[in-house]
């Protein structure tokens, strides 16, 4: 079935520094999305990259879709305290059984004030 | 507009009992789908309700099932609990079927000794 790999699973940065995850499916995606789950909390919805090749752009952090719709980027510009959490991708993809929402393993960030 | 409710927030049971947890979604959200998250396994799909109808359904043993009522209020049974069935299930409304933006409850944390 599809799968969906994310990289690195931790990621301890100072403050200030960059910061960035990758996403990689097994399969083409017809979209992908990106969350953010906070300690002790839930995820929450940042994103939806549908187009190949397709750049966004939130404050500090840029994402990327993949021109074969495969993989994607969450780059995050001087990192701050508030960016502690864990980063998830989403990929929808289809199977024999129907389309799929597969989550990546996520990233877990933690930054050092 | 109110969030997605989530109960109840933690369980202890034990194994071989039962447990059933409920969801309500976003107000106008129609389709309702059920994660098991777990440090090791990360966001694992269990199923997806819309229009009182399982929609998809990820790999999970039988003992996994739902419902969804007219009000698009979804609750989830875990019958013969398994000590591996401790984890947090969170449950996620979003406005269509098709895989739109996920919005997530805060979750059930299920110990189950």
């Amino acid at each position: 079935g599809q799968q969906v790999m994310q990289i690195p699973q931790y990621q301890h940065v100072q403050e200030g520094e960059d910061f960035t995850t990758y996403c990689n499916s097994s399969t083409t995606l017809s979209n992908i999305q990106w969350y953010k789950q906070r300690p002790g909390g839930h995820p929450v919805f940042l994103i939806q990259l549908v187009k190949s090749g397709e750049v966004k752009k939130q404050k500090r952090l840029t994402f990327q879709f993949g021109e074969a719709k495969k993989n994607s980027s969450l780059h995050i510009t001087a990192t701050q305290t508030t960016d502690v959490g864990t980063y998830f991708c989403a990929g929808v993809g289809w199977e024999t059984s129907g389309s799929r929402l597969t989550f990546g393993e996520g990233t877990q960030l933690t930054v050092n004030p | 507009k109110a969030g997605v409710t989530q109960t109840p927030r933690y369980l202890i049971k034990t194994r071989g009992q039962q447990v059933t947890l409920s969801c309500s979604p976003i107000s106008g959200h129609r389709s309702v789908s059920w994660y098991q998250q777990t440090p090791g396994q990360g966001l694992q799909f269990l199923f997806e309700y819309f229009s009182e109808t399982q929609r998809n359904k990820g790999n999970f043993p039988g003992r996994f099932s739902g419902r969804q009522f007219s009000n698009s209020r979804s609750e989830m049974n875990v019958s013969t609990l398994e000590l591996g069935d401790s984890a947090l299930y969170l449950c996620a409304s979003s406005v269509d079927t098709g895989w739109w933006t996920q919005y997530f409850g805060p979750g059930t944390r299920l110990l189950v000794l």
